[in-house]
């Protein structure tokens, strides 16, 4: 069955950088794009951007660029999400979603990322 | 970018009276809209695709509706389980965006 299995919770302080992982399974890795979507306490889902784990190909938010790279493995079928210069407004949690053809039928268990002094 | 606007924020309904979420969009997402269940501590849960195509497992109370820029979510006899925050998505280009959500909550 298809998983998307997520890292730990982290705890950061401002200016640093996060890398949240996400490793798939249950599906041929390269056949689907991922995106990365954050929900800060209280708050809706904001979606971050995406990846191809084709080619490697990104888009991101227009809010994001500049702060954000998502990368990938194929070799251990993982997509990587790096966010930095955090701020206290960074603190959400974030989820990785597959896209399939329109939508998300599969989500990580998602990411809490803390960004405080 | 496309602006999603869900109404109302906050529905009170009873166990067992149909319940109708509105979404709209800033421009016309043809039927590229799904919807999603939240509940607390977990992953948004697919419901709706395609404007009104049912996610596999997803119980027939649930239906969607509409096309253009004005979509319906209705779920026809509110189970206790139901009660969760409900997001509407666009997905008819890149970026793909929420609605700010509506939480059905226990009348």
């Amino acid at each position: 069955q298809v998983q998307l299995v997520q890292s730990g919770a982290e705890v950061k302080k401002p200016g640093a950088s996060v890398k949240v992982s996400c490793k798939a399974s249950g599906y041929t890795f390269t056949s689907y794009y991922m995106d990365w979507v954050r929900q800060a306490p209280g708050q809706g889902l904001e979606w971050m951007g995406m990846i191809t784990p084709s080619g490697g190909s990104t888009s991101y938010a227009q809010k994001f660029q500049g702060r954000v790279t998502m990368t990938k493995d194929t070799s251990t079928s993982t997509v990587y999400m790096e966010l930095r210069s955090l701020r206290s407004e960074d603190t959400a949690v974030y989820y990785c979603a597959r896209v399939d053809g329109g939508r998300y039928h599969y989500w990580g268990q998602g990411t809490l990322v803390t960004v405080s002094s | 970018e496309i602006v999603m606007t869900q109404s109302p924020a906050t529905l009170s309904v009873s166990p067992g009276e149909r319940a109708t979420l509105s979404c709209r969009a800033s421009q016309n997402v043809h039927s590229n809209l799904a919807w999603y269940q939240q509940k607390p501590g977990q992953a948004p849960r697919l419901l709706i695709y395609s404007a009104s195509t049912r996610a596999t497992g997803i119980p027939a109370r649930f239906s969607g509706s509409g096309s253009g820029t004005e979509f319906t979510l209705t779920i026809s006899s509110l189970q206790s389980e139901d009660f969760a925050v409900y997001y509407c998505q666009h997905c008819n280009n890149w970026p793909w965006t929420f609605g700010q959500g509506t939480k059905v909550e226990i009348k």
